[in-house]
């Protein structure tokens, strides 16, 4: 069985940086390609960033380029989130998803984790 | 990268069907057939229902359908269930090699 599950989400003051991750299990993360989607609550669904199978690949958003960066361990399983100069409006709960950038074939998602930006 | 443009919300009754747009530019929805749609109940992670314009991966209904025209992509539901209540995201793939997800539409089964 497929399972994605998000963890590191919490409250940080603005500025502050927190680290994401999701743990995989019943795939080859090695040969996924692998994205974080973000909502803001009562909001709509924004595609965050995403990473080839590889990790040669990578892909952001406008939003949060230049402060957030992507990365796998494939040994571990593990998709990684790395947040910085975290903003207000960086508030929302984080999904990682299986499927890359081009055709966004997100079938598997995780549970969630909330990240919460406030003083 | 703008959000692609969907109605905010639809209606519709039980056995009849409704078509969800997502409008877009000749830089996502027209350049490429990489637009899919997922399903989102409330408090619930998103599902995939529709991906390269118009596949049904397995497992998803075949009352769920999608095609497009131009700039324009479509999600049609047909046979309308109480269970198809949720918000309905369209995305597809841009020339600046990222994603762009729809503003949503919010679908009320009456």
């Amino acid at each position: 069985e497929v399972q994605l599950l998000e963890s590191g989400g919490g409250l940080v003051q603005p500025g502050g940086s927190l680290r994401l991750s999701c743990a995989t299990s019943g795939f080859t993360l090695s040969t996924s390609g692998m994205t974080w989607v973000r909502q803001a609550p009562g909001k709509g669904l924004e595609w965050v960033s995403s990473i080839s199978p590889s990790g040669d690949s990578i892909y952001y958003a406008d939003s949060v380029k230049g402060r957030f960066t992507i990365s796998r361990d494939n040994s571990k399983n593990t998709l990684y989130l790395q947040m910085n100069s975290l903003r207000v409006e960086d508030t929302a709960a984080y999904y990682c998803a299986r499927g890359g950038v081009i055709r966004a074939i997100y079938d598997y998602w995780g549970q969630g984790t909330l990240v919460t930006v406030s003083s | 990268q703008s959000a692609l443009t969907q109605p905010a919300s639809v209606s519709g009754s039980p056995g009849q069907s409704i078509t969800i747009s997502c409008t877009g530019t000749s830089s996502d929805v027209g350049g490429y057939n990489y637009v899919s749609w997922y399903q989102q109940h409330p408090g619930k992670a998103p599902k995939l229902m529709i991906h390269d314009v118009s596949n049904r991966p397995s497992g998803v209904s075949d009352r769920f359908s999608g095609s497009k025209s131009g700039n324009t992509a479509s999600l049609t539901i047909s046979g309308l269930q109480t269970e198809d209540e949720a918000d309905y995201y369209c995305s597809s793939y841009t020339s600046s090699r990222t994603r762009v997800f729809g503003g949503g539409t919010k679908l009320t089964v009456l």
